[in-house]
């Protein structure tokens, strides 16, 4: 039982250019996440999945795009990747409906943009 | 809008009690949750009020007041390990989770 897991590890990108970030869980979770964490700024949330077949955005969505594969898989695309998107990313998922919400996250993926 | 405070960094000694405070302003608000992050790694769920009063969970507390929109987390038994970054965060509906900017708990001997 793998949990939340990210790829890749770590990333640096020159500006403009595409990639990626992908992420799978084996949870049969419902709802899964895309965040962002920069230093002294928690974690802000880019966008989420509340279940199969539906993406909304977050608090901070522009400059990024999603892909809901199936229940397992949410992928996250940086068309063209600024200097401001430097962070460090983080995956997460949840069982829909759970009172908590407890959310269960991955490793991150370590961003740089030059 | 959301908002969250908390203190950026509090320290404490080996065998303390620490209290992290959080206040905040939401829209909708269905329960606090806290999270702990060692070293920049995943963040893991520490515990979850929803209503008024104190959850307790081994060395672990978290206080709630709906009518004061403030909660705390109580550490107790400080151990060097409890070294990490503390987050509140704001269930407010739709699944979703609003995260406070965190505080840095350092522990020494």
């Amino acid at each position: 039982n793998a949990g939340v897991t990210q790829t890749p590890k770590f990333q640096v990108l020159k500006t403009g250019q595409s990639m990626t970030l992908q992420c799978a869980q084996d949870m049969n979770h419902n709802s899964m996440y895309w965040y962002r964490q920069d230093p002294g700024m928690g974690l802000r949330l880019i966008y989420y999945s509340a279940s199969e077949g539906t993406t909304d955005k977050g608090e901070v969505p522009n400059g990024y795009n999603v892909s809901r594969l199936n229940k397992r898989e949410f992928s996250l695309r940086l068309e063209s990747a600024a200097p401001s998107q430097t962070s460090v990313y983080f995956c997460a998922s949840s069982s829909q409906g759970q009172v908590d919400n407890e959310q269960f996250f991955g490793p991150g993926t370590r961003l740089t943009v030059l | 809008g959301q908002s969250l405070e908390q203190p950026s960094e509090v320290t404490a000694v080996e065998g303390a009690i620490v209290q992290i405070n959080c206040t905040y302003q939401t829209s909708g608000f269905y329960g606090l949750s806290w999270y702990q992050q060692h070293d920049g790694g995943a963040p893991t769920f520490l515990s979850y009020n929803a209503l008024d009063g104190l959850e307790e969970t081994g060395r672990f507390s978290s206080f709630l007041s709906r009518s004061d929109s403030y909660g705390y987390l109580l550490l107790q038994e400080l151990q060097m390990k409890d070294s990490a970054s503390y987050f509140c965060a704001v269930n407010s509906g739709y699944s979703t989770l609003t995260f406070g900017k965190g505080t840095m708990l350092l522990v020494s001997p």
